[in-house]
Parts: structure tokens; C-alpha cells; sequence
């Protein structure tokens, strides 16, 4: 069973504080992702990347850095949070883009005041 | 561009009757993956069926969609909706990035 994990589940930060999401996949998955999840709005890619030191960026990708230390890990960092920010953030993983499912984790709600 | 358009946000149905969810799609390539994906409240989003294939049913958990690349379609289909079918359901589309629609949120009625 494919296996996502992200860190924290909920976080709340203030206008312009500095906040790292966490996710850890452990399917040897090459691709990693990055959504937020908006009513009205649905999915939207944030940043992906296909493995260790890459990154490619998604639709969404003002205001957020992103990082893939290892090919388990995927960091989504907010260097100043602003309230638009606010949304649920979900990390995934598949094997390869395209044909193959994505996994997704649990999900982390970030709440930015 | 590659793009995907649920046009219905919010579906709300009485349990025991049919589900269709809308999803069209736009691609240039011929061999694209079409997806749903189902998220339910505190759950995670996963893969509820996927196809390639052109006229072909995939069916998965009850429901159903057929690829018709003449029109674009994928739509998601059901006889009798039950009341733990509501949910969030989303099409994509990958003819390499993943393209997801803005989802369409069922709710099923008693």
C-alpha cells in the first residue's frame, strides 16, 4: 500500500511568518507534488518535481518555495504567509507522471491570520 | 492548452437515483489518460477509475465512465446513488502533467 505522509496536520501562522510543510513518501515514488485545494477552485499544482535537487513549478507557484531533499522528501516552504494563503495542502506522489495513479497524503490546513 | 471543465460545482441527489458528473476535457494528444479521482470529507483524494482507451466502459466501486475522444468526454456515471457516494469528485487529464477539474461536490439525499 502506498504510503504519504505530511507534517503538520494543521498549522496557523500570522501575516508574514514563515511556515514548512512536511511530506515523506516511502513508495519509491520518482515524482513528488505539491496542491492546495480551494473551494470553487479544486486541485491546483503548486510545484513537482521528478526527483532529488529538482523542481518544477506548477500553476500556483507565486509565493511558494519549494525542495526535494531526498527522493522520500518534498518541503513546501512559505517565506511570508499571507492570508491568500490559507487553504488545505495536499502532497503526492506516482511513479511516473501521466499514465500513473497519484498517491495523495493526508493533507495539512494551514491557516495564515 | 490542456485543460479539463467539470461545469457542475455543486450535484445534489436522492438516494436511488442515477449520477452523472460531467467532465470534458482539451488536449492535443491523442493518447492522454483521463482520471477520476473521489475525495471524501477527512479523507484523502484517490483514484476511483482511469482509461486510454476510446469507447471503452471502465467501471470501478459501482460506477462507471466511457472515453469518447469525438467529443471529449469522461463522464462519470452511477445507477443508484447511495448516500456514502457524497464526496468530492474530480476529473483529470494527463497527456503528461496532471490536469485536475475544479471537482464537483455530490451530495446524496435521503
Amino acid at each position: 500500500e502506498a504510503a504519504v505522509t505530511q507534517s503538520p496536520r494543521n498549522k496557523v501562522t500570522v501575516t508574514g511568518g514563515n511556515v514548512t510543510l512536511s511530506c515523506r513518501q516511502t513508495n519509491s515514488h520518482n515524482y513528488m507534488y505539491w496542491y492546495r485545494q480551494d473551494t470553487g477552485h479544486g486541485l491546483r499544482l503548486i510545484h513537482y518535481s521528478y526527483g532529488a535537487g529538482n523542481l518544477q513549478i506548477g500553476d500556483v507557484p507565486d509565493g511558494y518555495k519549494a525542495t526535494r531533499t531526498t527522493q522520500e522528501d518534498f518541503f513546501l516552504l512559505l517565506e511570508l504567509a499571507s492570508p491568500s494563503q490559507t487553504s488545505l495542502y495536499f502532497c503526492a506522489s506516482s511513479d511516473w507522471t501521466g499514465v500513473y495513479e497519484q498517491y495523495f497524503g493526508p493533507g495539512t490546513r494551514l491557516t495564515v491570520l | 492548452g490542456d485543460s479539463v471543465t467539470q461545469k457542475e460545482g455543486l450535484v445534489t441527489l436522492t438516494e436511488g437515483l442515477p449520477v452523472m458528473l460531467n467532465c470534458t476535457y482539451q488536449t492535443i494528444y491523442s493518447n492522454a489518460f483521463l482520471f477520476w479521482y473521489v475525495h471524501y470529507l477527512n479523507e484523502s483524494p484517490r483514484l476511483l477509475l482511469k482509461s486510454s482507451t476510446d469507447n471503452k466502459r471502465t467501471e470501478h466501486q459501482g460506477f462507471h465512465a466511457t472515453l469518447h475522444k469525438s467529443s471529449s468526454s469522461f463522464h462519470l456515471q452511477k445507477s443508484s446513488a447511495q448516500l456514502s457516494d457524497s464526496a468530492l469528485y474530480y476529473c483529470a487529464l494527463s497527456p503528461q502533467n496532471f490536469y485536475f477539474g475544479k471537482g464537483t461536490s455530490l451530495t446524496v439525499i435521503p
